[in-house]
């Protein structure tokens, strides 16, 4: 079963709104890690939050995690049309390999 | 710098043909591999991991096989395809503990 579920499943905005995409998970973990995927392309890894962080910064970027509410949200300020991706949040429990399991994903869209 | 090749980018294979995709991994050692299938519109389900050459953990029972035959090597594998195998293929690598590089992916068709 899927650890992370993302909220929305898809998003439309305009350029220079901000986005912001919310994750739940279902057990303790490591880390929350959020992805961002273009259209049959690879995944791009965007961010990495540890349990014991609350809030992680870079760039537009911002990452909250609320390991009392097992939640996490990834914001996207002033969105560009290159921005526009499915994004992918991924739970790490710990162990030998990191071995994320991803959410379902938001799809985003920005349009000019 | 690190770099992941995966191919092929698009395969098209008739139901009960045999799989072969590899991924291999530049610029890194003794790093962990896995692979990804991601359903169409869907998020990803881990298939196989490798902390080390010949090591492979599987996720979930299926028609499908991995093997790292070398430290920067690793490869998916299937005796006979079903329609269920089609789907896009990730191979993906990482140090312990840290982010998840991907490869560009395969593209299976099975028909």
């Amino acid at each position: 079963s899927q650890q992370g579920e993302e909220d929305p499943q898809a998003l439309s905005i305009q350029e220079g709104e901000n986005a912001t995409m919310n994750c739940s998970y279902k057990t303790s973990i490591n880390n929350l890690q959020w992805y961002r995927q273009n259209s049959g392309r690879g995944l791009v890894h965007l961010i990495l939050i540890r349990s014991n962080e609350r809030e992680k910064h870079s760039g537009r970027l911002r990452v909250t995690l609320d390991t009392s509410k097992k939640s996490s949200s990834l914001l996207i300020t002033a969105s560009r049309a290159a921005d526009t991706a499915s994004y992918f949040c991924a739970t790490d429990v710990g162990g030998t390999a990191s071995k994320l399991t991803f959410g379902t994903g938001t799809r985003l869209q920005v349009t000019l | 710098s690190q770099t992941i090749h995966q191919w092929p980018a698009t395969l098209v294979q008739p139901v009960g043909s045999p799989l072969s995709l590899e991924c291999t991994v530049e610029g890194t050692s003794n790093p962990n591999l896995y692979w990804y299938r991601q359903a169409a519109g869907r998020g990803l389900q881990l298939l196989f991991y490798s902390v080390g050459i010949g090591q492979i953990s599987s996720e979930v029972p299926q028609n499908l096989s991995a093997s790292r035959p070398q430290d920067r090597q690793f490869i998916l594998s299937s005796k006979k395809l079903l329609l269920s195998d089609s789907g896009f293929y990730l191979c993906a690598w990482s140090r312990v503990y840290e982010k998840l590089f991907f490869g560009s992916g395969t593209q299976l068709s099975v028909l």
